[in-house]
């Protein structure tokens, strides 16, 4: 089994739904993240939690909001979806005492349309 | 200007050529750098640590220029399954946050 999960994998929605994309990890990692993916501009960082009750906007955090529910979940939120947030969306978790420090894990990605 | 650049390419190689990618980043403050293989539309995978040495692991070797501020990747008798996008990652001392670059393109062919 995945270590890294992220549900729904593919989604349509509509301009001005709210959606939730879900991640849940098995790695017993605190830190986790959330990225999106854009052709040509790479993976940017949307939020990022270092504990249940730790919760920080990473550079592109506007029309998004997160929820840490336990140290396995970490949820990305769009309270009304616009077409510009349609990109591939990664949920990442990490161990700063890792064998390779802060290595990042990936989940396999959300593909999210906004139409 | 983004902190981490690198070539989008494609580069396009045939099996066996050696190719190497560079990849400048502008926060002098990085100590750590990273890079990371991405499969089309898959999720990037951490491929080397890349240390102030230099490290190689099979084929793949890394360099670390601080002076000059680049990190390379070298890959040696490329395979078909080479093919991939590799990300450029750095971290800066004291930052649990990578910043990732756009990516370098490499396709092998037959």
């Amino acid at each position: 089994d995945a270590d890294v999960t992220q549900t729904p994998r593919n989604r349509i929605t509509k301009t001005g739904k709210r959606i939730m994309l879900e991640c849940s990890q098995t790695k017993g990692h605190d830190r986790m993240y959330w990225y999106r993916q854009d052709p040509g501009l790479g993976l940017r960082l949307i939020y990022y939690s270092f504990d249940v009750k730790d919760i920080n906007k990473g550079e592109i955090s506007d029309g998004y909001s997160v929820s840490r529910q336990a140290q396995a979940k970490f949820s990305l939120s769009l309270e009304s979806a616009i077409p510009n947030q349609t990109a591939l969306y990664f949920c990442a978790t990490s161990d700063p005492l890792g064998g390779v420090a802060n290595e990042q894990y990936f989940g396999p990605g959300t593909r999210l349309t906004v139409t | 200007r983004k902190e981490v650049e690198q070539d989008p390419g494609p580069f396009n190689v045939p099996e066996g050529a050696t190719v190497a990618f560079n990849c400048t980043y502008s926060n002098s403050a990085s100590q750590s750098f990273f890079w990371y293989r991405q499969d089309c539309r898959k999720e990037p995978k951490l491929l080397m640590s890349v240390y102030s040495s230099g490290n190689e692991d099979g084929r793949f070797t890394a360099q670390l220029n601080r002076a000059s501020q680049y990190i390379s990747l070298l890959i040696r008798d490329s395979k078909l399954s080479d093919s991939a996008t590799y990300l450029c990652v750095t971290r800066s001392g004291g930052s649990y946050i990578p910043t990732f670059g756009r990516g370098t393109s490499l396709i092998v062919h037959p």
